[in-house]
């Protein structure tokens, strides 16, 4: 099992540019979840999901949009990126939230 | 809204030593998760130890252990006969029974020194 994969590990963006951040999951797990990192702030949870066809904003949505066509599959998508999202990303998945979530290895995106 | 405070960003500890980190959380549910997540250097986040409230025994896992004290909404980790390889940023987390939210710690630094 690969677990749960991120494509890109890093990124550079420019103001008002967009871009998909990938996530996927071969664990067959229902609940699939975004979260961005900041020092100081620990994970903020973004936008999650309960399943195919099922999306749910989180803490901090502002900025960014979801979507869940398939159960591996949960593409973050930044419309127009801005200096404040400069951050780590990370995107987990879990059969359940209340049990252990997987968590995939990051991406680093710069907005300059 | 639940809301989960880990007070000491930084902490170090002598190898072969116990450290105890702290994490409180605030919530009206009366069942949930607790959970203490590790990320080392690496950034990956790996989950250490997991905590059900309704559970009244403290859950442990090797060298990690937990002092779950539910009226007091209290969860700390205590860490013994630290190695080297527990250096990393320790996050305390939190799942509602009835939620679907999960909810961090801003995260305690821990250092180990040889």
């Amino acid at each position: 099992n690969a677990g749960v994969t991120q494509t890109p590990k890093f990124q550079v963006l420019k103001t008002g540019q967009s871009m998909t951040l990938q996530c996927a999951q071969d664990m067959n797990h229902e609940y699939m979840s975004w979260y961005r990192q900041d020092p100081g702030m620990g994970l903020r949870l973004i936008h999650y999901s309960v399943g195919a066809g099922i999306t749910d904003q989180g803490e901090v949505p502002n900025g960014y949009n979801v979507s869940r066509s398939t159960t591996e599959d949960f593409p973050l998508r930044l419309l127009s990126a801005a200096p404040s999202q400069t951050s780590v990303y990370f995107c987990a998945s879990s059969r359940d939230p209340s049990y252990e979530q997987y968590f995939g290895p990051g991406t680093r995106l710069t907005v300059t | 809204a639940q809301t989960v405070t880990q007070s000491q960003p930084e902490m170090s500890v002598q190898e072969a030593e116990t450290v105890t980190l702290s994490c409180t959380y605030d919530t009206s549910e009366s069942n949930y998760y607790l959970f203490w997540y590790k990320q080392p250097p690496s950034r990956q986040m790996i989950l250490v130890i997991r905590q059900e409230a309704y559970k009244q025994q403290n859950a442990t896992e090797n060298r990690f252990s937990v002092n779950f004290q539910k009226a007091a909404k209290s969860f700390s980790l205590k860490i013994s006969d630290s190695q080297l390889g527990d250096t990393a940023m320790y996050f305390c987390a939190f799942n509602s029974n009835t939620g679907n939210q999960f909810y961090f710690g801003t995260g305690t630094s821990l250092t180990v020194i040889p």
